[in-house]
Order: C-alpha cells, then structure tokens, then sequence
C-alpha cells in the first residue's frame, strides 16, 4: 500500500521565491497533517485538516505561509515569500479521522532558502 | 511552553544492552502516548504506543512504562541493536492532536 507521498524531496530557492510543497495522504484517510522540524523547535505541528477543511492553523508562523486541501487526495502548503529562517523539513502526516492514531508521515521535503 | 519534554537529546548504548529513553508531560488531559522512531531522511515512523488505562504496553523487544502520576513514560529497548539507531520522538495526545516532544538521538554500538 502506497504511504504519505510528499514532492518534491528536496527544494533549494532563493529568498522571496514562492515556495509550494505537495502531499498526498494514504487513501481513505479523511485528517492530514503538516509539521515543519527544525533543530530549534523539533517538530511542530502547522496546521491541518479534516474531510478537506482546515480546523486549526494556529501553527502557521505568518501570514507568508498558506495550506490548502482541495480534494480528499492532495494538500498543498505554499510559502511566498519565502525566507532564509524558513530552511527545515517539512512533513507532512495523514490518519483515518481527527484523533485516531498512529499518523502516518511522509518522508518530507527539505527545504532550503538561500 | 512545552507539553512534552524529552530531556535527553542523545544516548549512546552498547549493542546487547537495554537502551531507556525518558519521556515528561506536563498537561494532565493527554491519555494517549506514542513512541516514534526516525532514520534519516525518512519520516517518523510509529513504534509503540499506550492508553492511559494502562501502565505498561510490550511489543516484542520494546516495552513502554507510564507512570501517571508522575507525568512520565520511558521507552526500553533491550537488547538493543545496531539497527535501533536513530532518533525517538515522544508523543502525546488527549482530544488534541500530537503534540511532539524534540527527540532522542540514539546510538547503539556494536
């Protein structure tokens, strides 16, 4: 069974670029997550949805960042723009409903802002 | 302010030996604990989780304690192996979702 699938795997931008990471949950799964780790901060949870709303993005650090889920299959989670103090990795994480656990996580994007 | 706390952020073990990694909450409404393990470049993988209802869940070769009253869990591993390294994430939960502690890097040595 296909898991959490994230692209790209690794980014390199320049600063002021817009930046958008892709996720595609495990199939069925109806919540998803996005996390950003970072040496600082460990892993800290952004913001995440259930049946495609979003119920709390109290994570999102500025108004820079946005999330969307337009279908049960896909999420986005664009930077824009974009900052060096962005540079982390970025995961992204999907359960049957809010609450169940385990999530399961992707593999992540590691993102570079130069 | 950090709900979970993973004091320890490295451990080094001998291969063979048992391998405890520690755990402290702070918020009195998490009922739910997981274990994660992470190699790099991958993401978090579940290992080992707990209700509250319980004290103590095994499976295998990891065995996680809760001690409710005293906010803390533990992680063993034993014997610990070569392949055990990597890093473990501490986890809870209570009608929130996850909420992460910053990890333990773990090294076993052969």
């Amino acid at each position: 069974d296909a898991g959490v699938i994230q692209s790209p795997r690794h980014e390199v931008t320049e600063m002021g670029q817009e930046v958008t990471l892709r996720c595609k949950p495990i199939s069925g799964h109806n919540s998803l997550f996005w996390y950003r780790q970072t040496m600082m901060r460990g892993l800290e949870l952004l913001i995440y949805f259930n049946n495609n709303v979003p119920i709390d993005d109290s994570g999102m650090p500025e108004d820079r960042f946005s999330a969307k889920m337009p279908n049960a299959s896909f999420s986005t989670l664009k930077i824009q723009p974009s900052e060096p103090r962005d540079s982390a990795v970025y995961f992204c994480a999907s359960s049957f409903n809010l609450g169940d656990q385990p999530q399961h996580f992707g593999d992540g994007t590691r993102l570079s802002i130069l | 302010d950090q709900q979970v706390k993973q004091n320890s952020p490295s451990l080094s073990v001998q291969e063979g030996r048992i391998s405890i990694l520690n755990c402290d909450y702070t918020n009195s409404m998490f009922d739910y604990f997981l274990w994660y393990k992470k190699y790099p470049a991958e993401g978090p993988t579940f290992l080992i989780s707990i209700s509250s209802i319980k004290d103590k869940n095994e499976d295998g070769r990891f065995t996680v304690f809760l001690n409710k009253s005293a906010k803390h869990l533990s992680l063993h591993i034993v014997p610990s192996q070569p392949g055990d390294s990597a890093v473990y994430f501490c986890a809870a939960s209570g009608n929130t979702p996850l909420v992460f502690g910053k990890g333990t890097r773990l090294s076993v040595i052969a």
